[in-house]
Order: structure tokens, then C-alpha cells, then sequence
């Protein structure tokens, strides 16, 4: 069975704290591993992707592998309100049978960051 | 460059009814993919189509069904709506295939059945 966990939170911070969102999943083949983020009301988007161990910067975001412990992490520094939404965790894995991957998402974990 | 366009935004049907939801890829993106948000269970797969073909499909009862036209634009129904068909329905496009993970959504179309 292949599930992606996130903590639904809510996660509360203050205006230019570091706000971390983790992610477990439980099969270890997939190879690569995705951040949306959704504001309430609106679609989700695209803000971070990592396919090896380690981190990866990108602005204020870091994404955080670690595929031995099946870990992924998204570090938003200087959170802003605007930061304020749900952020999905997503995982590409094949289905058994299948040549084909598609995504698993998390169900979100809500971030507030307060003024 | 336009969006993803979903339509309609919204609907009401009642128990019983059937239902058919519409999607417009970005242009040039030849694989669309639908999906299920709910509260409880979150974002879940319906299916993929990628030239007119169903590639893979999610654990979705036969009362779900989709296809795709050959300008890349997509349609996905349901049938025999049941209370529990109330979800967001999100459809996503990319250019190449959905497991490369970068999908641009649309809004979605918003379901409520009575």
C-alpha cells in the first residue's frame, strides 16, 4: 500500500520565522518526490520538486531528501502571510503491473504564518 | 498563455443523475489526468489520458469514466451520482507525461449531489 503522510496541522508561525513541512511515504521505489501549494480556494501549484538525497534551494524554499529514512521535508525561510496556504506532498511511484508512474499526494498540512 | 480551463465551475445534480465535466489543456500539453479532492481523503487519482488513450487509472469504481479528443481536450463522466461524488474535481495537463511531476491544474468544477 502506498501512502504519502503529511501532518495536517494547522502549522502556525510568525512573519519571518522558518516554517518546516515534513513528509513520510512508505515505499521506498519511488524516485521523485514534489511540493505543491494550494491556496485556499484555488488549484494547487507547482513550487518544488527533488529526485536525489540532500537538499535543493530555490529562493526562500529548500526541499530535504533523505530516501533512506523516506523522508522529505520543505524549510520556507523569512515565512511571509502570503506563505499562508496548504501544502501537498506528492510522490511518483509506478503501480504494481504498470510501466507507468503517476502521483500519490499527501492530504496537506495548512500553514499560517501571522503578521 | 492560457491556462488549464475547466467547466463548469459548478454544478448541483441529485442522486441518480449523471454527470460530465470538461477540461481544456494548456496548449501543446498532451496529457491530462483528473483528480478528486475531498476534505477527508485529500487528492485522489482518477485516471490519465495521453493521445486519446487511458494510460492508467486510479482505484475509482466503473461509474467514473473519461476520455480524451484528439485537440487534447478531455471529458470526464460520472454516473449514478451517489451523496459521496460531492468532491472538487481537478483536472491537470502536462506536456509530456503526468508522472514527471510538473502538472498546471485548472480550477476545478465543484460537485455537490442532493
Amino acid at each position: 500500500q502506498k501512502e504519502v503522510e503529511q501532518n495536517s496541522g494547522p502549522l502556525s508561525v510568525p512573519e519571518g520565522a522558518i516554517a518546516s513541512l515534513n513528509c513520510t511515504y512508505s515505499d521506498r521505489g519511488s524516485q521523485s518526490f514534489f511540493w505543491y501549494r494550494q491556496y485556499s480556494g484555488k488549484s494547487p501549484e507547482l513550487i518544488m520538486f527533488i529526485y536525489s538525497n540532500g537538499d535543493k534551494e530555490d529562493g526562500r524554499f529548500t526541499a530535504q531528501l533523505n530516501k533512506a529514512s523516506q523522508y522529505v521535508s520543505l524549510l520556507i525561510r523569512d515565512s511571509q502571510p502570503s506563505d499562508s496556504a496548504t501544502y501537498l506532498c506528492a510522490v511518483n511511484w509506478k503501480d504494481r503491473g504498470s510501466t507507468l508512474g503517476r502521483l500519490y499526494f499527501g492530504r496537506g498540512t495548512q500553514l499560517t504564518v501571522w503578521p | 498563455k492560457a491556462g488549464v480551463t475547466q467547466t463548469p465551475r459548478y454544478l448541483i445534480k441529485t442522486r441518480g443523475q449523471q454527470v460530465t465535466l470538461s477540461c481544456s489543456p494548456i496548449s501543446g500539453h498532451r496529457s491530462v489526468s483528473w483528480y478528486q479532492q475531498t476534505p477527508g481523503q485529500g487528492l485522489q487519482f482518477l485516471f490519465e489520458y495521453f493521445s486519446e488513450t487511458q494510460r492508467n487509472k486510479g482505484n475509482f469504481p466503473g461509474r467514473f469514466s473519461g476520455r480524451q479528443f484528439s485537440n487534447s481536450r478531455s471529458e470526464m463522466n460520472v454516473s449514478t451520482l451517489e451523496l459521496g461524488d460531492s468532491a472538487l474535481y481537478l483536472c491537470a495537463s502536462s506536456r509530456l507525461r503526468t508522472d514527471t511531476g510538473e502538472l498546471f491544474f485548472g480550477e476545478g468544477s465543484r460537485l455537490t449531489v442532493l
